[in-house]
């Protein structure tokens, strides 16, 4: 299977614990995002990289969180301090070349903060 | 900011029939495109069609449609022929030309084809 792989699929940890999520894109796609997907309501972006540089953040990305590619290949999103406003759906997805192209996403990796 | 709606939460078909899905959207921008995303149960989204805003034609995909009305902004999808698999969350979403491909989603509407 060549899709974008999440890990772990599902992570449920206590309210002050950290957690990290990993993501592996579609071989050779130069862009990463990480989106938020709490129920009932669409996906948020959060962050994005073109090969290793992190581009952009998006204002719901408190210092709490943290994101790498550290190769330009797969990425790490971590949150600290975890809240149980931090419980949601993280999905990943990539992208080949610009920004029209399609993003071929991850099945997510749910959070449950207790 | 740009904002999408969309206004049905739900959604029901009878298998081969045919439905229509209907997002609007804000936006002061001129450039930019339009997407229909499908998730079905506890599976991966997936790009089902897109518009880039400065054609007329509406996008075609097999059974999948759009009816795109810049003025209105509105961009609905019709679904022809609807089959069980189809039954999913479809969420659309806008990309402003340049945004390095952030999307801004709806909150979905859940379509269920019945047998």
């Amino acid at each position: 299977d060549t899709g974008v792989s999440q890990n772990p699929r599902h992570k449920i940890t206590k309210r002050g614990q950290n957690v990290t999520f990993r993501c592996d894109p579609i071989s050779e796609h130069n862009r990463l995002y990480w989106y938020r997907q709490t129920l009932g309501q669409g996906p948020e972006f959060l962050t994005y990289f073109q090969n290793e540089a992190q581009l952009e953040k998006s204002r719901l990305l408190s210092d709490r969180f943290s994101a790498e590619r550290p190769k330009g290949s797969f990425s790490t999103l971590e949150i600290q301090r975890t809240e149980q406003g931090d419980s949601a759906m993280y999905l990943c997805a990539s992208q080949a070349g610009g920004s029209y192209n399609e993003q071929f996403f991850g099945p997510g990796t749910r959070l449950t903060v207790l | 900011a740009q904002t999408v709606t969309q206004s049905q939460p739900e959604m029901s078909v009878q298998e081969a029939e045919t439905v229509t899905l209907s997002c609007t959207y804000d936006t002061s921008e001129n450039n930019y495109y339009l997407f229909w995303y499908k998730q079905p149960p506890s599976r991966q989204m997936i790009l089902v069609i897109r518009q880039e805003a400065y054609k007329q034609q509406n996008a075609t995909e097999n059974r999948f449609s759009v009816n795109f009305q810049k003025a209105a902004k509105s961009f609905s999808l019709k679904i022809s022929d609807s089959q069980l698999g189809d039954t999913a969350m479809y969420f659309c979403a806008f990309m402003k030309l340049g945004n390095a491909g952030k999307s801004t989603f709806g909150d979905g509407t859940t379509l269920t084809v019945k047998p």
